[in-house]
């Protein structure tokens, strides 16, 4: 059973550019969270989704960020005109269900933006 | 507001040594407790996970205990070797949509 999978696992933009970031959850996860973790900061939650659905985005900048999880397919987080500080590391997670269970991670993707 | 609180940031001991690693949390209604271990430009791995029903939990050398009335966690590693060199983060589900919460993390090295 394969683990979850990010792409890509580096991603360099230039200011103003769009990143697009993948992640695969575990097989018969239905359940992805996204986790960003700047330079000298701990991770911090951005955004619950569930296949077609968006439960939970308190965690999301309000602008130029968007997460879907569409039926077929996997996760993808996109940040439109991408900004310097948004250089960090992006990872993400599945679960079986919410509540009571481990989250497995992904291995990451590192953003830079120049 | 969940706060994961993680200190020192930085712990270095000899080889052999037994250690203890500290996580406290400021809100005591959680669902469960998560222990990851990062190696430096790597992801997560999941070490151990404490349900908010349990006291602790052992893997191998590591033994990971909870005290929820206190807001306390502590992640013991016995014989510590150097390939237990990494960062160690604690996590907190409090089951708002079980987003986590965690601390900044404790780098710790181990000295041949």
């Amino acid at each position: 059973n394969a683990g979850v999978m990010q792409n890509p696992r580096h991603l360099v933009r230039r200011r103003g550019q769009e990143a697009r970031l993948r992640c695969s959850p575990m097989k018969g996860h239905s359940h992805v969270y996204w986790y960003r973790q700047l330079p000298e900061e701990g991770l911090k939650f951005m955004v619950y989704l569930q296949k077609e659905n968006i439960i939970d985005e308190s965690g999301m900048p309000k602008e130029r960020f968007s997460a879907e999880f569409p039926k077929e397919g996997p996760s993808i987080l996109r940040i439109q005109q991408v900004v310097r500080g948004d250089s960090a590391a992006y990872f993400c997670a599945s679960s079986t269900t919410s509540g009571y269970n481990e989250q497995f991670f992904g291995p990451g993707t590192r953003l830079t933006v120049l | 507001k969940q706060e994961v609180t993680q200190i020192p940031a930085a712990l270095s001991v000899p080889e052999g040594e037994n250690l203890v690693l500290n996580c406290s949390f400021t809100d005591s209604a959680i669902y469960n407790l998560q222990w990851f271990r990062q190696d430096p430009g790597k992801g997560l791995t999941s070490l151990l996970l404490i349900q908010s029903s349990q006291r602790e939990q052992t893997s191998g050398r590591l033994n990971a205990s909870l005290d929820k009335s206190s807001g306390r966690s502590t992640l013991y590693i016995a014989a510590s070797q150097p390939g237990d060199s990494a960062t160690y983060l604690c996590a907190v589900d409090t089951g708002a949509n079980s987003k986590l919460t965690f601390g900044k993390g404790i780098t710790l090295s181990v000295r041949p």
